[in-house]
């Protein structure tokens, strides 16, 4: 089952801040969160594995939460080179190793 | 984490041909996954390809169409076979491995462009 994400696109200025979702309709194990830059191999910036945490990465953070199968990146002071697309992906059968379903991801486009 | 080449990066073929695409990792790695992505569009699981046994392909995909080779724990192949121009996309490679954090997380070659005319 592929996760939702939401929104489609996001459009900031530098300096701004930006959420972005993820769901799912069944119980999610972990939470991956990709960043892939136009022309670029998608790369890894953080994994959930509890409910309610949250990780950091430079000024991006995301949480977790179990209960209601929701991860959110949060972005804030947004720089450049954050732009990109985000996919947040999920593991199922709550196995720690393998596969991954991504979700469809968020073009983040930040202009100066 | 692993490092993975792709080849070829690029190519444009003619319909009814077949494309061979290598994935070479840096590293032994047990688990090997092949994605596409369509133009504008999310990371589709082709295949799972394990050393020493067969490839498990994902609904929607078939070995005749994607054939797969795992020969060793560094390589491995896919072939889209008999194209068409709606096998045009980008191609990757991906195994899974161990982060810094401790985590196992997948790490992505740049991917193979394909244009089928």
């Amino acid at each position: 089952q592929q996760p939702v994400q939401s929104p489609q696109a996001v459009i900031l200025r530098e300096g701004e801040d930006a959420v972005i979702n993820c769901s799912s309709s069944k119980a999610l194990y972990s939470v991956h969160w990709y960043r892939q830059k136009h022309g670029e191999a998608p790369v890894f910036l953080m994994i959930l594995l509890k409910g309610g945490e949250q990780k950091g990465h430079e000024k991006i953070s995301a949480s977790f939460n179990e209960k209601k199968q929701q991860s959110s990146l949060y972005l804030t002071a947004s720089q450049l080179s954050y732009s990109g697309t985000y996919f947040c992906g999920s593991r199922a059968g709550g196995t720690s190793y393998g596969k991954l379903t991504f979700g469809q991801g968020t073009i983040l486009t930040v202009h100066p | 984490s692993a490092v993975i080449s792709q080849k070829p990066s690029r190519d444009i073929c003619q319909r009814g041909t077949s494309l061979t695409i290598q994935c070479q990792v840096d590293s032994q790695v047990t688990m090997m996954f092949w994605y596409r992505q369509q133009p504008g569009q999310s990371l589709t699981l082709i295949a799972t390809a394990n050393q020493g046994s067969e490839a498990t392909y994902e609904s929607g995909f078939v070995i005749d169409k994607f054939p797969i080779s795992r020969p060793n724990l560094t390589f491995s192949t896919l072939t889209v076979s008999n194209m068409s121009p709606e096998d045009s996309s980008i191609y990757l490679c991906s195994v899974a491995g161990v982060h810094d954090s401790g985590a196992n997380v997948l790490t992505f070659g740049a991917g193979s462009r394909l244009t089928v005319l």
